[in-house]
């Protein structure tokens, strides 16, 4: 089973202020890294797929960075808003895939006005 | 836009019931999961599907059972409900097997045995 890790499980943001955080992953096999939001009473939703060493992905204020070498990705909220409040999912698929991905446990986001 | 739904937000079951878990997918899309989500711990696979009437054991099956008869729709059953499975089941799905295709998640089912 792989291990995917995240941290930190929370944090608290003031709203504008800018933030991020980390999954990390074994380095070796690497196939692909999603990243899913989770808002409170709806369904995750897909933020990126990433899938070679250096890439980086942007949607809006949120962006994140994939370092395949050494197994983390960051995820980043630029000028955090209400609306960003959400737990941050991240996940790999491991190598006996068809598909299957092994979640973290998440980083819970709360920002405050 | 793709549409997963799960026949109930929230259900509660008494231990030893047979409980059923629906899910619904409307882009044809090939793959279907389905997980838990407890606290602390992320999300779990229990089940998978590739294609109609193929299923594969995920990373916790004990205790459930599945079905996908039809393309669309993909059921978790418990035979025999028990209290360590209250628990959020969420379904996925995905247009096909292929590690940088994302999942598309349903809202969840919140399931307490008492």
């Amino acid at each position: 089973i792989l291990n995917v890790e995240q941290s930190p499980q929370s944090l608290h943001v003031q709203e504008g202020d800018s933030t991020n955080f980390t999954c990390s992953f074994p380095s070796s096999n690497f196939y692909a890294l999603h990243w899913y939001r989770w808002e409170t009473a709806k369904s995750p939703e897909a933020l990126f797929v990433m899938t070679l060493n250096g890439d980086e992905k942007k949607k809006g204020r949120i962006s994140a960075t994939l370092n395949t070498k050494e197994g983390y990705s960051y995820l980043y909220i630029k000028g955090s808003q209400p609306e960003d409040s959400a737990t941050y999912l991240c996940a790999s698929p491991p190598t006996d895939s068809w598909g299957k991905l092994q979640f973290g446990a998440g980083t819970q986001v709360v920002v405050t006005p | 836009d793709v549409k997963v739904t799960q026949s109930s937000r929230y259900l509660v079951k008494r231990t030893g019931e047979k409980v059923f878990l629906e899910c619904v997918q409307d882009m044809d899309h090939e793959n279907m999961f389905w997980y838990r989500q407890d606290p602390g711990l992320g999300l779990r696979l229990i089940y998978f599907s590739y294609d109609v009437k193929m299923k594969e054991k995920g990373d916790i099956p004990e205790g459930y059972s599945v079905s996908r008869e039809k393309k669309e729709r993909f059921s978790l059953i418990l035979e025999s409900a028990s209290t360590n499975q209250t628990s959020m089941y969420l379904c996925a799905s995905r247009l096909t097997s292929g590690n940088s295709y994302e999942q598309y998640f349903g809202p969840g089912t919140r399931l307490t045995v008492t």
